[in-house]
């Protein structure tokens, strides 16, 4: 079946511009994830959702990255005025459910690269 | 905040040879232990979730076993192939947490 796709694959963008990276998650699953992984550094959580509310925002690390989930489907993450220190991959994650027992399910990644 | 370490960061060993990693966590409201393989420019792909101290999971060449108790799981590969080069994540799930946590990797580089 089909699994977790997101979109672009990679995006270069100029310091100050805004970017969206997409996520469609697997059909059917409620728990969706977006983590981020800079250079040198493990998996960071951003956020979570659970259906299109977002329980869980701690991991956003300022005001200028949001989020949001439609439909209970898909998800998009938008980082406003990007910095370089936003460079980073950014993975989306689904999973039937968020009980710490379920195999979270990831996608490709978006490679994001500001200049 | 938890703090799920994993050790060595990497390694580089030959084609056949067997080799371990380890993955250390706070016990207190633990819950599972997830194995993830992440080749690159694909995605994260799950290997194992351990529940109860003495699991022992399998899958080909690979295998995990977890030790709740002190705070710890093994992952073996028996007989390493170049196929096998990707970083081995280990994420944790915790009681009352919102997702998994993960640690750095293991980087594992297989050379034929």
């Amino acid at each position: 079946g089909a699994g977790v796709s997101q979109s672009p694959s990679n995006k270069v963008t100029e310091k100050g511009k805004d970017v969206e990276l997409r996520c469609d998650p697997i059909s059917g699953h409620t728990a969706l994830y977006w983590y981020r992984q800079s250079l040198g550094q493990g998996l960071e959580f951003l956020i979570y959702f659970q259906g299109n509310s977002a329980p869980d925002k701690s991991g956003l690390p300022s005001d200028r990255f949001s989020a949001e989930r439609t439909g209970g489907s898909v998800s998009t993450l938008t980082i406003q005025r990007t910095q370089q220190e936003d460079s980073a991959v950014y993975l989306c994650a689904s999973s039937l459910n968020r009980a710490p027992v379920e195999t979270q399910y990831f996608g490709p990644g978006t490679r994001l690269l500001v200049l | 905040i938890l703090n799920v370490e994993q050790s060595p960061q990497s390694l580089h060993v030959q084609e056949g040879d067997s080799t371990n990693f380890t993955c250390s966590f706070p016990s207190s409201n633990f819950y599972a232990l997830h194995w993830y393989r992440w080749e690159t420019a694909k995605s994260p792909e799950a290997l194992f979730v351990m529940t109860l101290t003495g699991d022992e999971k399998k899958k080909g060449q690979i295998s995990a076993t977890l030790n709740t108790k002190e705070g710890y799981s093994y992952l073996y590969i028996k007989g390493s192939q170049p196929e096998d080069s990707a970083t081995y994540l280990c994420a944790l799930g915790g009681s009352g947490y919102s997702t998994l946590t993960f640690g750095k990797g293991t980087m594992l580089l297989v050379s034929p």
